[in-house]
């Protein structure tokens, strides 16, 4: 079956520095959302992506989805302490498919 | 408006018994799925319901299985549990799965022994 590749695994930055965590599959994803999770936490839905080479910014949060739609990005400006957690994506086709996460830390 | 309820929030379960979770979405969803989380595997996929019907499964075994009711809420049922069933069991409600996220509950964690 699909699977979704997320990278890194864990990123420690410091507060300031910026973070990106990628999203990458061998076959061409459906819809493309992205969650956090909050340690002890459940997954809060952040954005979805459906069409090829989007790019959906949030305040400090920037989303893309790749022009083959094989691929999608995060990426965190000036973090905060407030951005620690899990991020996901999940590819929402005929099954769903939950990135393997990414922990970020952020050291004050 | 309230979230999505899971119930129980705990539960401990001997190895071969069965379970059955319940999940009340938020009023008006109609889009229910189901997800393991553990350590190990990460947050994996059950299934999706959507106006009592399953749109999707994931690849789990037959020992798991659920249904939707009239009124959106769904079950989730674990026949034969085995010790590799603990986990957080996640569920989450959406209006539909396209254009929409999803919004989860705060989970069963199942602790089989």
């Amino acid at each position: 079956g699909q699977q979704v590749m997320q990278i890194p695994q864990y990123q420690h930055v410091q507060e300031g520095e910026d973070f990106t965590t990628y999203c990458n599959s061998s076959t061409t994803l459906s819809n493309i959302q992205w969650y956090k999770q909050r340690p002890g936490g459940h997954p809060v839905f952040l954005i979805q992506l459906v069409k090829s080479g989007e790019v959906k910014k949030q305040k400090r949060l920037t989303f893309q989805f790749g022009e083959a739609k094989k691929n999608s990005s995060l990426h965190i400006t000036a973090t905060q302490t407030t951005d620690v957690g899990t991020y996901f994506c999940l590819n929402t086709g005929n099954q769903f498919y939950f990135g393997t996460g990414t922990s970020l830390t952020v050291i004050p | 408006k309230a979230g999505v309820t899971q119930t129980p929030r705990y539960l401990i379960k001997t190895r071969g018994q069965q379970v059955t979770l319940s999940c009340s979405p938020i009023s008006g969803h109609r889009s229910v799925s189901w997800y393991q989380q553990t350590p190990g595997q990460g947050l994996q996929f059950l299934f999706e319901y959507f106006s009592e019907t399953q749109r999707n499964k994931g690849n789990f075994p037959g020992r798991f299985s659920g249904r939707q009711f009239s009124n959106s809420r769904s079950e989730m049922n674990v026949s034969t549990l085995e010790l590799g069933d603990s986990a957080l069991y996640l569920c989450a409600s959406s209006l539909n799965r396209i254009g929409y996220g999803y919004t989860f509950g705060s989970g069963t964690r199942l602790t089989v022994v």
